[in-house]
């Protein structure tokens, strides 16, 4: 059974700029939720949805959005990016919507220059 | 904003050695993970340990859970250099569906 897998791995984008990543879950699972890591800020919750719809939203500008498919596809945009959004953008899915346990994907390194 | 810490924050021992990672955390929860990250790398689930639960194991893993004191334990016994990494915990509370809060994790090196 494949595992969470996320694209592009890595990427590069200038200020201002604007960038979308992909999340495919597990097969047969409904909730995907997007997490950013940094040094500073270690692993903080930007968004989940379930059956297509947001679900619960993290404390982030509204630069960030996502959205979800028929699929459990996702994707994830941040738009007008700025240096502090360099990240690792990491993508988890779930059975259902609260007390299952939740994978990850390996992730999606995005740098701002 | 994290939703507790980590103890400690970095951990060196030999192989073969046990390694005790703490977690802490703020609000009452209905389960706590534990996952471990390589350098640059996606989080690798560990174990995921319920509110009514006090004690979970799998393989070389045992996990403790006090919600009366809001702290849990992850104990790896005789370490390996492959156990290299860092460690955390992560809990979701109440009806925030799979809104995951970190701890700061565990830094842990295994010396061959």
């Amino acid at each position: 059974k494949a595992g969470v897998t996320q694209t592009p791995r890595y990427l590069i984008k200038t200020r201002g700029q604007q960038v979308t990543l992909s999340c495919s879950p597990i097969s047969g699972h409904r909730s995907v939720s997007w997490y950013q890591q940094t040094p500073g800020q270690g692993l903080q919750f930007l968004f989940e949805y379930f059956s297509e719809t947001q679900r619960n939203k993290g404390n982030f500008p509204g630069r960030f959005s996502g959205r979800q498919f028929s699929n459990s596809r996702s994707e994830m945009n941040v738009s007008t990016l700025e240096l502090g959004d360099s990240a690792l953008y990491l993508c988890a899915s779930s059975l259902g919507t609260g007390g299952n346990t939740i994978y990850f994907g390996e992730g999606s390194w995005l740098t701002v220059v | 904003s994290q939703q507790g810490e980590e103890d400690p924050q970095a951990l060196s021992i030999q192989e073969g050695e046990n390694a005790t990672m703490n977690c802490s955390y703020k609000t009452s929860i209905n389960n706590l993970q534990w996952y471990r990250q390589n350098s640059g790398r996606g989080l690798v689930h560990l174990i995921l340990i319920r509110s009514n639960e006090r004690e979970k194991h799998s393989g070389r893993l045992r996990v403790t859970l006090d919600t009366s004191k809001k702290s849990s334990s992850l104990l790896i016994t005789a370490s390996r250099a492959a156990d290299t990494a860092s460690y955390f915990c992560a809990t979701d509370a109440g009806n925030a569906g799979n809104m995951l809060t970190f701890g700061g994790g565990t830094r842990l090196m295994v010396k061959p």
